[in-house]
């Protein structure tokens, strides 16, 4: 099985910042990596998808990186409305998919 | 507008039968795969299984497999997650979600309890 990991678990930020947030995949998965929000109460939400394609209609201060095993999501510019918890995802071609623990953003 | 829509909370006692729905619309919904995903109460993202409703077909998480069972009636649009012996640790928030190359759109939820 592929485990996922993210770092950090969580982070406490001003508006206006640079976020960064990273994610590993115990072996190789390409580019099959997505990158979920969620606010409190409320369904995930796809913002990256295949490590660094922006989702329709997701603001484009949200942007994604890597490939392989290491993989990198960034805020450019954090908002009060980004306040969430954000969970990277890999899926292989048997439609298992696995989500990392994720990482809480607070201001 | 494509929408998952999901049936409403349930409170069960340990050891009852439990199915909780997801109705899709705005898409055609035999031809995506629908995906499960549990949440813990202040827990993360749990992938349980998936189901391709056109023919039934599912794959599910090896920690899932057994406990649960994911269906979908492709005539009413709807796909089911079920459990025949509910436990006080299957309580937790599920989500359906449709596959289309990513998992793109989301139900809004259906919190189960189970409790004595």
């Amino acid at each position: 099985d592929i485990q996922m990991t993210q770092s950090p678990s969580s982070l406490s930020a001003s508006v206006g910042d640079r976020v960064t947030i990273t994610c590993q995949a115990s072996q190789d998965i390409g580019k099959l990596l997505n990158w979920f929000q969620q606010k409190p109460g409320k369904a995930p939400k796809l913002l990256i998808y295949d490590a660094s394609n922006l989702e329709t209609g997701v603001p484009s201060r949200f942007s994604g990186s890597g490939s392989g095993t290491d993989f990198t999501f960034t805020i450019s510019g954090l908002q009060p409305e980004d306040i969430a918890t954000y969970y990277c995802q890999q899926y292989d071609n048997l439609l298992q998919f696995t989500f990392g623990p994720g990482t809480k953003v607070e201001i | 507008e494509v929408q998952l829509v999901q049936s409403g909370a349930e409170v069960k006692w340990p050891g009852e039968s439990l199915r909780i729905s997801c109705k899709g619309s705005g898409y055609t919904f035999s031809q995506y795969w629908i995906g499960w995903v549990r949440q813990m109460p202040g827990k993360g993202l749990e992938w349980m299984g998936i189901i391709y409703p056109s023919d039934s077909g599912t794959r599910y998480n090896p920690s899932f497999k057994g406990q649960v069972t994911i269906s979908a009636d492709k005539s009413i649009n709807t796909a089911y997650l079920q459990w025949t012996n509910l436990k006080a640790s299957d309580t937790a928030l599920y989500y359906c979600a449709r596959l289309r190359g990513r998992l793109d759109s989301w139900g809004q939820g259906t919190l189960v309890t189970v409790s004595s």
